[in-house]
């Protein structure tokens, strides 16, 4: 059974934080994704990667980086952390036309 | 790109009836679409997919049919239970790397 998983359940930050957020999956999948989750707006995809150390925009990329140096481990950056990306993140992953598979999310708080 | 359309955004109903969820979708090229189901404070799983090269999927008491002419798809869940109630997304992606678009989400009620 294909498992994703991500570092913290809930997360409380300050404004003007650097925040990381991870993200691992066990299924040696090459495809992996970071949503942003907001009441009325559905999934937003932030960004996303096809291989190790490649990346590309989603939707709402602004105020986000991510990093994949290793295949398994896919990780969300807020450089500079703003009330405003307070929100639930959801990491997934997915083998190319295959069903893809969601982590339990992570709730960010930035105060 | 692709685009999704999901409707209705709410959705009640009683216990035992049935409830339909319709979603459309913009890019010829889509090939494989899932429905997922979060409850919750959990994760989106998914429930049904369907591949273009079939009509209609049956898993139980939910099913889900494509129309590639009209480019939409549904899911219909039938004798529903109050643990039916969850938000439910449709998705459209084809079989290669890009990501799969979702829709904005169904939130569904079932009224014991």
């Amino acid at each position: 059974d294909v498992k994703v998983t991500q570092s913290s359940r809930y997360l409380v930050k300050r404004t003007g934080e650097k925040v990381f957020l991870e993200c691992v999956q066990d299924m040696d999948h090459e495809n992996m994704f970071w949503y942003r989750q907001d009441p009325g707006l559905g999934l937003r995809l932030i960004y996303f990667s096809y291989d190790v150390k490649m990346k590309e925009k989603g939707d709402i990329p602004e105020g986000y980086s991510v990093s994949r140096e290793k295949k398994e481990r896919f990780s969300l950056i807020l450089e500079s952390a703003s009330t405003n990306q307070t929100s639930m993140y959801l990491c997934a992953s997915r083998r190319g036309g295959q069903p893809q598979h969601f982590g339990d999310g992570t709730r960010l708080s930035i105060l | 790109g692709e685009n999704v359309e999901q409707h209705p955004s709410t959705l009640s109903v009683q216990e035992g009836d049935s409830a339909v969820i319709k979603c459309t979708y913009s890019d010829s090229a889509s090939n494989y679409f899932p429905w997922y189901k979060q409850e919750l404070g959990k994760r989106p799983q998914l429930i049904i997919d369907i591949r273009s090269n079939v009509g209609e999927k049956k898993d139980q008491r939910i099913a889900v049919t494509l129309n590639k002419t009209a480019k939409h798809f549904s899911l219909h869940i039938t004798e529903t239970q109050p643990e039916d109630s969850a938000v439910y997304f449709c998705a459209a992606g084809d079989s290669g790397n890009t990501p799969l678009v979702f829709g904005k989400g169904t939130r569904l009620s079932v009224i014991a």
